[in-house]
């Protein structure tokens, strides 16, 4: 069972703005310890969209963006295309529990 | 290119056992530590275990689901890293990821995955 409660889905139009939430607590993301994402497409392995809360690798396109305030972090896509169309992932550090992956959240383009 | 590559999976019976390989290519193998995570049909991601490198003696650890019927361990040589899966339990079903922890400042996230390769474990 996942300690970080993410939406299970979330959606938008093409163009639009969507935000997806990484809720965890005071032995994982409230204890200090940084939030990854990451980008699953259908039938593929996981890819690293964001690192270090906010840190986008090269080639990862700037639509995508992080942020992390007490024991949560976000998720953001302006300008939402069909190819974002995917499960993402958030991922921390638990102190009981080691490295932690949230539930996962679908997103869906209209 | 740099790579991972994942093999061995397949059918096994409740209580078996199974080994699966993972082929590292195009940076220094040596040189990092090598997790496994592991993603059960249509579920979430879950951490199975890490092996550090040399300069940190090789040593593991483990999520408590596995610990005590999972072993990782690799050989630098042959640039692979390992997963010997015993006591299998039908909750063990899933795509195995061989996955490269990188840590910038202290904190650990993985920067590169393999394709991943299916357990099953059934009667």
């Amino acid at each position: 069972q996942s300690v970080l409660t993410q939406p299970p889905s979330v959606s938008g139009a093409p163009g639009q703005r969507v935000t997806i939430s990484c809720t965890g607590s005071s032995s994982n993301i409230g204890a200090g310890y940084d939030v990854h994402w990451y980008q699953q497409l259908p039938g593929t392995a996981p890819k690293l969209l964001i690192y270090g809360n906010s840190n986008r690798p090269s080639g990862v396109p700037d639509r995508f963006s992080g942020s992390k305030s007490g024991t949560s972090a976000s998720l953001a896509i302006t300008g939402l295309q069909a190819e974002d169309e995917a499960d993402y992932y958030c991922q921390s550090y638990d102190s009981s529990l080691s490295y932690v992956f949230g539930t996962g959240t679908k997103v869906t383009v209209l | 290119e740099v790579q991972l590559v994942e093999s061995g999976g397949g059918l096994v019976q409740p209580g078996g056992s199974l080994r699966l390989s993972c082929a590292a290519s195009g940076f220094t193998f040596s040189d990092h530590y090598m997790d496994w995570v592991r993603q059960a049909p249509g579920k979430g991601l879950e951490w199975v275990g890490r092996t550090r490198n040399k300069a940190n003696s090789y040593t593991t650890e483990y999520a408590a689901s596995v610990k005590g019927r999972f072993t990782i361990s690799r050989d630098d040589s042959k640039n692979s890293l390992y997963l010997q899966m015993n006591s299998l339990k039908t909750e063990d079903t899933a795509v195995y990821y061989c996955a490269r922890p990188t840590s910038d400042y202290g904190d650990w996230y993985f920067d590169l995955w393999g394709r991943g390769t299916l357990v099953t474990v059934s009667s």
